[in-house]
């Protein structure tokens, strides 16, 4: 079975330009999430996708927006990129929030944004 | 609020040497607890949860934890570390969302 996907792996922006981080889920989840992980800042959470609606979003500015689409995948999207918005994106699915679900996060390998 | 600490940001340990990391949480109920691991470059892999139950929980990799309820702690322990083990670990608490800790970083010495 696949696990979580994200492309790309590795982008290279400039300031004020925008980027596009896309993940695909494990088959049969319908939850996805994305963290950023910046350098000595831990995991922060960003933004979090069930069953295609936002059901909460991080301490983050609204230029860091997303969606999730019917196949339960989703887009990430940075507008406006700023040096300090360089991190590794990673995403994360699950089974959701009803009876079956386990809490357990499943995580891609990342998509690793540079801003220069 | 949810928040997670790993007081430790770095811990070296001999090889074969027992290894113990570790995590306190404040969560307003009863909480979903992880320990994940993380190679340089690569995602995140669970090692254990903790849902309810036995507070004594085994993970993957010979790695085990222990919830505390009274003193907020779930720390994660293993008898015998191997060079292999030498990554980032991640405490995290939550039952959507997970609110992670900062991290520590292992080092193995042979």
């Amino acid at each position: 079975e696949a696990g979580v996907t994200q492309s790309p792996t590795h982008l290279i922006k400039t300031r004020g330009q925008q980027a596009t981080l896309r993940c695909s889920p494990i088959s049969g989840h319908t939850s996805v999430y994305w963290y950023q992980q910046a350098l000595g800042l831990g995991l922060q959470f960003l933004l979090w996708y069930d069953e295609g609606e936002e059901r909460n979003r991080g301490n983050f500015p609204p230029r860091f927006s997303g969606r999730q689409f019917p196949n339960y995948s989703s887009e990430l999207n940075v507008n406006a990129l700023e040096l300090e918005d360089s991190a590794l994106y990673l995403c994360a699915s699950s089974t959701g929030t009803g009876p079956q679900n386990t809490g357990e996060l499943f995580f891609g390998e990342g998509s690793r944004l540079t801003v220069l | 609020a949810q928040s997670v600490t790993q007081p430790d940001i770095h811990i070296t340990v001999s090889e074969g040497a027992s290894l113990e990391l570790r995590c306190n949480y404040s969560y307003g109920a009863t909480p979903y607890l992880f320990w994940y691991v993380q190679s340089p470059g690569q995602g995140l892999q669970l090692l254990l949860k903790y849902f309810s139950g036995d507070t004594l929980v085994q993970g993957i990799k010979g790695f085990e934890a222990e919830f505390k309820r009274s003193q907020s702690s779930f720390n994660l322990r293993k008898p015998s570390v191997h060079w292999s083990d030498a990554a980032e670990y991640f405490c995290a608490v939550g039952a959507a969302e997970l609110v992670f800790g900062a991290g520590t970083i292992l080092r193995v010495k042979s």
